[in-house]
């Protein structure tokens, strides 16, 4: 069945350290994208991308990086610049630079900070 | 204030009652959506509607353009549906399907 996997569900960080999370998508969606999700707040978009080679920075996208080389991988590190990174991180992924498409979501990844 | 507000933020309800949860929204829209985020944070697109209504099973959506509008119903309420209902607007912008969420509506339905 095709869908999005992100690993690892739970991921712990030690101040100062890189960590980077997995986003993989068998869909063969053009579009992916990586959302912060806070306690009593909406889902906030760090970073998209419409196409391979080619991101663009959301709103929140302070502290973070991400590559897409390949279609179905759009990996996003978290950097020791960004000063807060507990939260939920959602990945999403849709067929394309149309507006209005659906989404599809993976499971999450839940990072900690030791 | 938020471009899109939901209510209630919590919601309880014994099994088989009806339930609503509203959704406004202060941006021109594309399309809305509904989603659905269960205890373990996986999500789950229920509906993308642009006007009037869609049903699947138990769950209706309407939307009202001129209004700013949306309401999702559930009807015979069943504890597995026991989530947070996310609602979500496509604003109207060229090229990007980036989405405006709302903050979540929290819904236990006890047996």
């Amino acid at each position: 069945d095709g869908g999005i996997t992100q690993s690892p569900k739970y991921l712990f960080r030690k101040e100062g350290q890189n960590v980077t999370l997995s986003c993989e998508q068998n869909l063969n969606h053009d579009a992916m994208y990586w959302y912060r999700q806070d306690p009593g707040q909406g889902l906030r978009l760090i970073y998209y991308s419409q196409i391979v080679n080619d991101f663009q920075k959301g709103d929140i996208a302070e502290g973070y990086s991400v590559s897409r080389e390949k279609k179905e991988s759009f990996p996003l590190t978290v950097t020791s610049a960004q000063k807060n990174p507990t939260a939920f991180y959602l990945c999403a992924s849709s067929i394309g630079a149309s507006v209005g498409q659906p989404q599809h979501f993976g499971d999450g990844t839940r990072l900690s900070i030791l | 204030k938020n471009e899109v507000e939901q209510s209630p933020q919590n919601l309880t309800a014994q099994e088989g009652e009806f339930i609503t949860i509203n959704c406004s929204y202060s941006v021109g829209i594309s399309a809305l959506h509904w989603l659905q985020q269960h205890p373990g944070g996986g999500i789950v697109s229920l509906f993308m509607l642009s006007s009037g209504k869609k049903k699947h099973g138990r769950l209706i959506a309407t939307i009202n353009i001129q209004e700013k509008h949306s309401s999702l119903h559930i009807t015979a309420s069943h504890p597995r549906d026991s989530a947070v209902y996310i609602c979500a607007v496509s604003g109207l912008s060229y090229n990007t399907d980036k989405l405006i969420f709302g903050t979540g509506t929290r819904l236990q339905v006890f047996p």
